[in-house]
C-alpha cells in the first residue's frame, strides 16, 4: 500500500527565514509520481509540482525548490526567504503511474510566516 | 474560465436530509475524482470515474453515490446525511493516460450538517 508521510505537522518562522517541509513516503511501485500542493486560508488546492519517480534531478522555481532522493524515500520542499503570503498548509501527495492513479495525500504541514 | 466548478460551495443541512454536490469540468480530461477533506485537514479518495465508468471506490458508506452523466461531470449524492460527513469536499479531473496526469481540483464544497 502506498503511504505518506508529514512528521512536521505545524512549523512557524518569521519572514525571510528558509524553511523545509519534510515528505517520506512508501510505495512497492517502482515507478510513480509525486507532487506538492499548497492550501491557502481561502481553501483551495494549488498544484505546485510533480516529479516522476525516473527523474531525480532536483527542482528550482523560484523561492522554492524540491529535493528528491529515491534512496531515502524523500520528496523535501524548501522555501527560500520566505514571505507572509507563503502561510498555508502544504501537501505532498504520491499516486501510481498506471492504474488508478488516485493521490495519496500526507497529512499536511500548517506553515505559518510571521511578519 | 473555471477549469473545475463545483456547485454548491457550502451546503449547511440537517441530519438525515439527502444532497447532492455537482461539479463540473472543462479541461476535456476524461478521469475524474471526488476526495474528503476532514476537520484535520487529512485528504482521502473517495471515487473516480474514467470515461463514465467507476475505477475507484474507496471504503465509503453507501449512503455515498457518485453519479457520472458524462465525462465532464461527476456528481455526489449523500442519503441520509450524519454528523461525520461535515466536510470539505473537492472535485478533481484529469487525463489518465501513460505520462503525466496532474489533478486539477476544484474549489472545494463545505459541506455542514448539524
Amino acid at each position: 500500500a502506498q503511504k505518506v508521510t508529514q512528521a512536521q505537522t505545524e512549523i512557524s518562522v518569521v519572514e525571510k527565514e528558509d524553511v523545509t517541509l519534510d515528505c517520506v513516503y512508501e510505495t512497492r511501485d517502482t515507478t510513480y509520481y509525486l507532487f506538492w500542493y499548497k492550501q491557502p486560508p481561502s481553501g483551495e488546492l494549488v498544484f505546485l509540482i510533480r516529479r516522476n519517480s525516473f527523474d531525480e534531478q532536483n527542482e528550482i522555481s523560484g523561492r522554492y525548490s524540491w529535493n528528491f532522493q529515491k534512496s531515502t524515500s524523500s520528496f523535501n520542499f524548501t522555501i527560500t526567504a520566505s514571505q507572509v503570503v507563503d502561510s498555508a498548509v502544504y501537501f505532498c501527495a504520491l499516486s501510481e503511474i498506471q492504474g488508478a492513479q488516485k493521490l495519496v495525500f500526507g497529512q499536511g504541514t500548517r506553515l505559518t510566516i510571521n511578519p | 474560465d473555471t477549469a473545475v466548478s463545483q456547485t454548491p460551495k457550502y451546503l449547511v443541512t440537517q441530519m438525515g436530509n439527502d444532497k447532492s454536490i455537482k461539479c463540473e469540468q472543462n479541461l476535456g480530461h476524461d478521469t475524474m475524482y471526488w476526495y474528503k477533506q476532514d476537520s484535520k485537514k487529512f485528504l482521502k479518495i473517495m471515487f473516480s470515474y474514467n470515461n463514465k465508468e467507476l475505477i475507484i471506490n474507496e471504503t465509503v458508506p453507501n449512503r455515498f453515490s457518485p453519479k457520472s452523466p458524462d465525462k465532464a461531470h461527476l456528481n455526489l449524492h449523500i442519503n441520509s446525511l450524519e454528523l461525520g460527513d461535515s466536510a470539505v469536499y473537492f472535485c478533481a479531473s484529469s487525463r489518465r493516460g501513460q505520462e503525466y496526469n496532474e489533478q486539477f481540483f476544484g474549489p472545494g464544497t463545505r459541506l455542514t450538517v448539524l
